[in-house]
């Protein structure tokens, strides 16, 4: 499978606690993002890395969040303090740019967190 | 601003029922990308078609079609003859280009229920 791979599907933890997703994204796609999506909602931007670079940052984006990606392919997000109010589904994506890709951004399943 | 309006909240069809999703943007760039995302109940988007703002030509692919209005900003997908297994939430998208991130703004989906 070279999609975008996500993990863990699934995650149930208690409000305080941390807890981290990590994403691999498609092989030799030097952007990747990562995207919150909630009940009846689309998707929304939280962050966006081109390599190793993190070159934005979405106000939804507190600072109990932090996103990295050190060498540049796979990516981790790790959440302190969890909150009720961060129970979601987290995506990510990745692209690379160019006329023939038109920036077409592919996600993965995504990570399914609940915060109890 | 970039906004995705996406006013059908769900659609419930009957097997070979032909069906259109709608879609409304706002943009205030001259160039730009539209997307359509498919999302099963598993979650993961799947990627239908990419449109460049200065393609309007419209375009087929199997039982799926898209309108592309620039004089309207819209960007409509249909169905023909449904099947159950079309039954997902489809999310509109728009996206920026040449700029730092092209990150996609979606709007909120359209539920597409195709009963048998």
């Amino acid at each position: 499978d070279t999609g975008v791979s996500q993990n863990p599907r699934h995650k149930i933890t208690k409000r305080g606690q941390n807890v981290t997703f990590r994403c691999d994204p498609i092989s030799e796609h030097n952007r990747l993002y990562w995207y919150r999506q909630t009940l009846g909602q689309g998707p929304e931007f939280l962050t966006y890395f081109q390599n190793e670079a993190q070159l934005e940052k979405s106000r939804l984006l507190s600072d109990r969040f932090s996103a990295e990606r050190p060498k540049g392919s796979f990516s981790t997000l790790e959440i302190q303090r969890t909150e009720q109010g961060d129970s979601a589904m987290y995506l990510c994506a990745s692209s690379i740019p160019g006329q023939a890709s038109g920036n077409t951004i592919y996600f993965g399943e995504g990570s399914w967190l609940t915060v109890v | 601003a970039q906004k995705v309006t996406q006013a059908q909240t769900e659609i419930s069809v009957v097997e070979k029922e032909d069906v259109t999703l709608d879609c409304v943007y706002e943009t205030r760039d001259t160039t730009y990308y539209l997307f359509w995302y498919k999302q099963p109940p598993s979650g993961e988007l799947v990627f239908l078609i990419r449109r460049n703002s200065f393609d309007e030509q419209n375009e087929i692919s199997g039982r799926y079609s898209w309108n592309f209005q620039k004089s309207t900003s819209s960007f409509n997908f249909t169905i023909t003859a449904s099947q159950v297994v079309d039954s997902a939430v489809y999310f509109c998208a728009l996206s920026g280009v040449g700029g730092a991130t092209n990150k996609l703004i979606f709007g909120t989906g359209t539920l597409l229920a195709v009963q048998p």
